[in-house]
């Protein structure tokens, strides 16, 4: 079944730590995103890629880097976390045409103590 | 700086009523609207789209677009307690496949 997949779904770790945060999808889409959302908060569009070895960052500045080397993958990489990076992170795909639909991943949520 | 503006709520409706809900956006060079539904703890689900002015009708939703009033709207018809969640509008601009979402309003539909 095509769907869009993040690992891990919980994460609490300790400042200073590198993490990747994983996001796959098999719905053969191009376009892919990442989103931030704070609690009560709206969505925050933070890197995008259209394409393998094509990346963007998005309106939110982050500290956050992201790569895709692979259609179906797009990781984002924390190379030290701080207790500012709490919050949750949403991987987003969409097919082709130019009315986007956006599908999401059940999303990350960070901790960062 | 595109915006994406919903009332604030949040809304409270008896179950089979209807839920009005309510987006404005700033740029008139928006294109795609859409409606996300975000359960508590979960990620959004597009629950709508509208692309043209008027009324898009599926199952108990219906969205509804005026470009000239740059607003957008999203009903829910015999409102049922699953509908309970908060609702995000979307918009996009031109060709370049972004999304601007609002903050959401909250719903609740009491049983």
């Amino acid at each position: 079944e095509a769907d869009i997949y993040q690992t891990p779904r919980y994460l609490v770790i300790g400042t200073g730590k590198k993490i990747t945060l994983e996001c796959s999808q098999t719905m053969g889409h191009d376009k892919m995103y990442w989103y931030q959302q704070d609690p009560g908060m709206e969505l925050h569009l933070i890197h995008y890629s259209y394409g393998v070895n094509s990346t963007e960052k998005g309106d939110l500045s982050s500290e956050s880097t992201v790569s895709r080397i692979r259609t179906e993958h797009f990781p984002l990489t924390l190379e030290s976390a701080r207790p500012s990076h709490t919050s949750q992170y949403l991987c987003a795909s969409s097919g082709g045409g130019t009315n986007e639909k956006l599908f999401f991943g059940s999303g990350t949520q960070l901790s960062v103590l | 700086q595109k915006e994406v503006e919903q009332n604030s709520g949040p809304l409270s409706v008896p179950e089979g009523a209807i839920a009005s809900l309510n987006c404005t956006y700033s740029d008139r060079g928006s294109q795609s609207f859409f409606w996300y539904r975000q359960y508590s703890g979960k990620s959004p689900e597009l629950i709508m789209f509208i692309y043209s002015n008027g009324d898009k009708e599926d199952g108990r939703f219906t969205a509804q677009l005026n470009k000239a009033s740059q607003y957008v709207s999203l009903l829910i018809r015999d409102s049922q307690p699953s509908d309970s969640a908060t609702y995000l509008c979307a918009a996009s601009w031109g060709s370049n496949y972004k999304l601007t979402f609002g903050k959401g309003t909250l719903l609740t539909v009491n049983p």
